[in-house]
Order: structure tokens, then sequence, then C-alpha cells
């Protein structure tokens, strides 16, 4: 069974840093890609970036390279999102999601991580 | 960038009632076209890909077709637990930008 397990909520001061992470099972980790998706408050969705394990070949949107990187842990077939710098407009739902493209849709979805940004 | 039109934004109808939700794209996707529907509180869940191939599990009421630039979900007879917001994705380049949302409900 596909499953992605995302790590749990978080409430982060501005300026602060976060690291959020996406545990993977159930698929050959290294054959597919894994994306980052944004969801603010009341808002649509947003394709940040993708992952692809097998040659650790990273991709971002133009609306946040720069501001977010995506890494993966191999050992523990799990993928990161982190931000050195929050600030308040990160507040969101972040979902991870696997694909089997670098531009390409998503078949399975974690659960999402609450991230709220607030002093 | 290429970009993704969705309408209605939101749209109420009857339990049983034929639905249809659209996606322009300002340029040629081929069949690079993807749906979701997100129920509140949920992650999104795959429906159709490749414009009009039905993602394994999904009912066979949705369907989607396309018409050159425009892509069409249907959902043929309205269910209670269809009541959820819809977005396309266009998957052809980078970035694999989405659609802004369709919100149905049950009037």
């Amino acid at each position: 069974e596909v499953q992605l397990i995302q790590s749990g909520a978080e409430v982060k001061n501005p300026g602060g840093s976060l690291k959020i992470s996406c545990q993977t099972s159930g698929f050959t980790f290294t054959k597919y890609w894994i994306g980052w998706v944004r969801q603010m408050p009341g808002k649509g969705l947003e394709w940040m970036g993708v992952f692809y394990p097998g040659d650790s070949d990273t991709r971002y949107s133009p609306s946040f390279q720069g501001h977010v990187t995506i890494s993966a842990d191999k050992s523990i077939t799990t993928v990161y999102l982190q931000w050195s710098s929050l600030k308040a407009s990160d507040t969101a739902i972040y979902y991870c999601a696997r694909g089997e493209g670098v531009n390409w849709f998503f078949d399975f979805w974690g659960r999402g991580t609450l991230v709220t940004v607030s002093s | 960038d290429i970009q993704m039109t969705q309408s209605p934004s939101s749209l109420s109808a009857s339990v049983g009632d034929r639905v249809t939700i659209t996606c322009r794209a300002s340029q040629g996707i081929s069949n690079y076209l993807a749906w979701y529907q997100q129920k509140p509180g949920k992650a999104p869940k795959l429906l159709i890909y490749a414009a009009s191939t039905l993602q394994s599990g999904v009912p066979s009421r949705f369907s989607g077709s396309e018409s050159g630039t425009d892509f069409t979900l249907t959902i043929s007879s309205l269910q209670p637990e269809d009541v959820a917001t819809y977005y396309c994705q266009k998957y052809n380049s980078a970035p694999p930008t989405f659609g802004q949302g369709t919100k149905v409900e049950i009037k």
C-alpha cells in the first residue's frame, strides 16, 4: 500500500527555521518524484517543487525558488521541505505527493502539515 | 507560463443532476490535464489524468473530455458525497500549475 505520512502541525515565529517531513512507503522510493504543494488558508493549490530520490534532482517553481529547500534521506525514504527564515505568509497547509515525472500529476498524497507562522 | 482558467468558481446543484466544470488552457497542452477532488479538511485526490483516463477506484459517474484547449469534468449524477472543490492541473511543462478550483455544493 502506497503511503505518504507527514509530520505534525507546527507553530513558529517569523524569522525562525523549520523542516517538515514526508515519510514514504509501499513503492520504490528512487523511482518516483515527490513533490510539495501549498494551500494557504481558504485558497487553492500551488505547486512548489519536486525531488527525485534516484539522483537527487530537484526542481522548484519560480514562485518558491530561493525561499524553500527540498531534500531527502534515502535511508528512511523520507523527503523534507525546509525554510531558513519563515514569514507570516508561509502560514498554510503543505502537502507532499507522489508523481511519475518531473512535471507530472500526483497520484498519491499525504494528509498535509499545517504550518502556522505567528508572533 | 501557460495559464489555466477554471469555471465556474462555484456551483450549486441537486442530487442526481449532471454537473460540468470547465478548464481552459491559454495554450495547447495536448491531453496533459488532470482533475482532483478535495473534500473539506482533506487532501486532494486524483480523479482523472490524461484528460479522460479515470484513476483506479474512482466512480464511473466521473468523466473527463477535451476539445482543443478546453477540458471538461462531468459528474453524470451528483451525489451528496461529491461535495468538494475540484481542481484541474496541466502537466505538459513546468510549472505544472493548478486551476483556481470549483466548489460544488448540494442545492
